[in-house]
């Protein structure tokens, strides 16, 4: 069946410096591969997405890669802050819709 | 838009007595989905509809579990008897109309503890 798996499952980082998560799926049909956020206590928060036909895509700082040969994608957080600190998830999508989430990625950003 | 409107937002009940979650989609989502987050097992997918219709419950743990989905603006997920172990925060979230370039939204989940 369909698989996300996502590393590492803790990250630690200094304010400033970059953060990167990193996660392979299964499914050759997924096409969507969206991100979120999830604070302590809050909902998931979609923060960035990209489809199949698409490498790379940016916003601010911000950055998702995908590479589809491999089946991998990561994000990218450059110039890190306080506030990044959150659970992060990437998740796989195909046209059945049904969106699989990797394990998530409790990220800390040091002051 | 009101987005993802979950009920409650919290409950406590009893082992052994029946719990319904609620879940209100965005208006004009064609998909929904419910999710089952605990801290061992991450955010499970449970069940989801598209246009009312379910499509795949293979995440649904055993025949405790039931969802609904009656129209394009309601969907319900009930547990009995409940169980300690069905303790968890509930996710329902809703979708445009497949193909669509926007993404799945969640509501702010029902806290469910049983004891």
């Amino acid at each position: 069946g369909e698989n996300v798996e996502q590393h590492p499952s803790t990250l630690s980082v200094q304010e400033g410096d970059s953060a990167v998560i990193k996660c392979t799926y299964s499914d050759s049909a997924s096409n969507y591969f969206p991100w979120y956020k999830q604070e302590l206590g809050k909902r998931p928060q979609l923060i960035i997405d990209i489809r199949s036909n698409v490498g790379e895509k940016k916003d601010q700082r911000i950055a998702v890669t995908l590479n589809k040969t491999a089946k991998h994608f990561s994000l990218h957080i450059t110039e890190t802050q306080p506030e990044d600190s959150a659970v992060y998830f990437c998740a796989a999508s195909s046209n059945t819709g049904k969106l699989i989430f990797g394990q998530g990625t409790t990220l800390q950003v040091k002051p | 838009d009101a987005g993802v409107i979950q009920s409650p937002r919290h409950e406590v009940t009893e082992m052994g007595q029946e719990v319904t979650l609620r879940c209100k989609p965005i208006s004009g989502h064609n998909s929904l989905f419910w999710y089952r987050q605990t801290m061992m097992r991450g955010l499970e997918l449970l069940i989801y509809f598209n246009n009312n219709v379910p499509i795949d419950d293979s995440g649904m743990p055993e025949d405790r579990f039931s969802a609904k989905m009656p129209n394009a603006s309601f969907s319900t997920l009930k547990i009995q008897p409940s169980e300690p172990r069905d303790s968890a925060v509930y996710f329902c979230a809703s979708r445009p109309q497949q193909g669509s370039i926007y993404g799945y939204t969640f509501g702010s989940g029902t806290r469910l503890t049983v004891v």
